[in-house]
């Protein structure tokens, strides 16, 4: 079963617009991860929280994480026409040696 | 730039039909992941491997998938019989035992079950 959800499912905003989207996982995780996928393409990575952080960034992105609510938040400063893609959180569990996505929030940014 | 290369890109085949995928992981990644990406299930953990060992593969259908490291430089994902619901891309995987857990994907391989 999945292990991330992600809200909202579609996004479309204005170039130059701040896009946030959030992820909700379930069980407890040693970190929570973020990726792009660009239509047809593999899948890659954009960001990873460690599960003792509580907000972390990377050039236009800002990625928070609560783990008391089970939920992390990937916000995409001036968006760009670029930028169109689906963002997909991942939840790296615990117990367990592997990383289970979400269903992925897709972004358009408009020109 | 280290990549994970997967072979066929495109597949299509006809209902019955064996295929095989491959994936080569970068060199030195001890850990192997097969997921499957579709419209309506999303991205599906299928396998995954850590040192050629399978730690996990109650995400494929077991009577007609099969994963195999058969060396620590190539992954393969078996389907026999193909049927239509398996059309799908499939994603290879592969990242470093360092604790970061950070996956790089190769670039897919689109399944067509005709």
């Amino acid at each position: 079963s999945q292990q991330g959800e992600e809200d909202p499912q579609a996004l479309s905003i204005q170039e130059g617009e701040n896009a946030t989207m959030n992820c909700s996982y379930k069980t407890s995780i040693n970190n929570l991860q973020w990726y792009r996928q660009n239509s047809g393409r593999g899948l890659v990575h954009l960001i990873l929280i460690r599960s003792n952080e509580r907000e972390k960034h990377s050039g236009r992105l800002r990625v928070t994480l609560d783990t008391s609510k089970k939920s992390s938040s990937l916000l995409i400063t001036a968006s760009r026409a670029a930028d169109t893609a689906s963002y997909f959180c991942a939840a790296w569990g615990t117990n367990d040696y592997k990383l289970s996505f979400g269903a992925g929030t897709t972004v358009t940014v408009r020109a | 730039d280290a990549r994970v290369t997967q072979t066929p890109r495109d597949k299509v085949t006809e209902m019955g039909q064996e295929v095989t995928m491959r994936c080569q992981p970068i060199l030195g990644h001890n850990t192997v992941f097969w997921y499957r990406q579709t419209m309506m299930q999303g991205l599906e953990l299928l396998a995954y491997f850590r040192n050629r060992a399978p730690l996990d593969d109650s995400g494929m259908p077991k009577d007609r998938f099969s994963a195999e490291m058969p060396d620590a430089t190539l992954a393969t994902l078996k389907i026999q019989p193909s049927e239509p619901r398996d059309s799908a891309v499939y994603f290879c995987a592969s990242a470093a035992d360092s604790g970061a857990n950070v996956l790089t994907f190769g670039a897919g391989s689109r399944l067509t079950v005709l």
